[in-house]
């Protein structure tokens, strides 16, 4: 079956750092990938998301490219805030679409002053 | 004010008890589903519904019982509380296949 696979966390990071979190899927033809991003206390949020291999999604600074190639899409920032420390979700929608989405265990992010 | 809500924001009940969350969308979404998260577990899939009348077990559907009488209410019901359904909610909506899911804000359920 389809799975997202994260790495685990938490990962600290001090600001203005690089992150880098990496996800890798397993699914059967072409599935549409997202980043989802938890604040504390609140819902998930969309962060970005790709339909179709090489696509790159990009919003706050946070980017991701669909790679197929190495069954991939990890998020990366070039410089991370305080504002944020989170937890991140990787998922995925398999092609047909009829199903729900499946997501990763999530990656706790904490950035330090 | 257009979104989805969910209702309440907490909540705590005894074991044993019935207890009803809601969940309610403005966007006429097709999908909708409920979710629970808990430390150690990510999110889980406790059921979804495709439209109207049409509903399917997630991955924990034990101990939970769900309608969709209207395409904007989807809500759970926890038949018999106990203290392992305590956990944090999450319903979502999805306008169409390959579509982006919506999150509403949570509900914090404690059975004690």
């Amino acid at each position: 079956g389809n799975s997202v696979t994260q790495m685990e966390g938490p990962v600290t990071l001090s600001e203005e750092a690089f992150l880098t979190i990496n996800c890798t899927y397993t699914a059967t033809g072409y599935p549409s990938l997202f980043w989802y991003v938890q604040y504390p206390g609140e819902g998930l949020q969309l962060l970005l998301k790709a339909t179709k291999a090489d696509d790159k999604g990009s919003n706050k600074g946070f980017e991701a490219t669909y790679r197929k190639e190495t069954t991939s899409f990890h998020l990366e920032k070039g410089s991370v805030q305080v504002s944020d420390s989170a937890v991140y979700f990787c998922a995925l929608s398999e092609s047909s679409g009829n199903t729900p989405l499946v997501f990763g265990k999530g990656t706790r992010l904490s950035v330090i002053a | 004010d257009a979104g989805i809500t969910q209702s309440p924001r907490y909540k705590i009940t005894e074991t044993g008890r019935q207890v009803t969350l809601m969940c309610h969308q403005t966007w006429s979404h097709s999908y909708m589903f409920w979710y629970r998260q808990d430390l150690g577990h990510g999110l889980r899939l406790i059921y979804y519904s495709a439209a109207a009348d049409i509903t399917d077990k997630g991955e924990v559907p034990d101990g939970y019982v769900v309608s969709r009488s209207k395409t904007e209410n989807f809500p759970l019901t926890l038949e018999s509380a106990t203290r392992s359904q305590t956990s944090v909610y999450f319903c979502a909506s999805r306008g169409g296949s390959r579509y982006e899911q919506y999150f509403g804000p949570g509900t914090r359920l404690t059975v004690t």
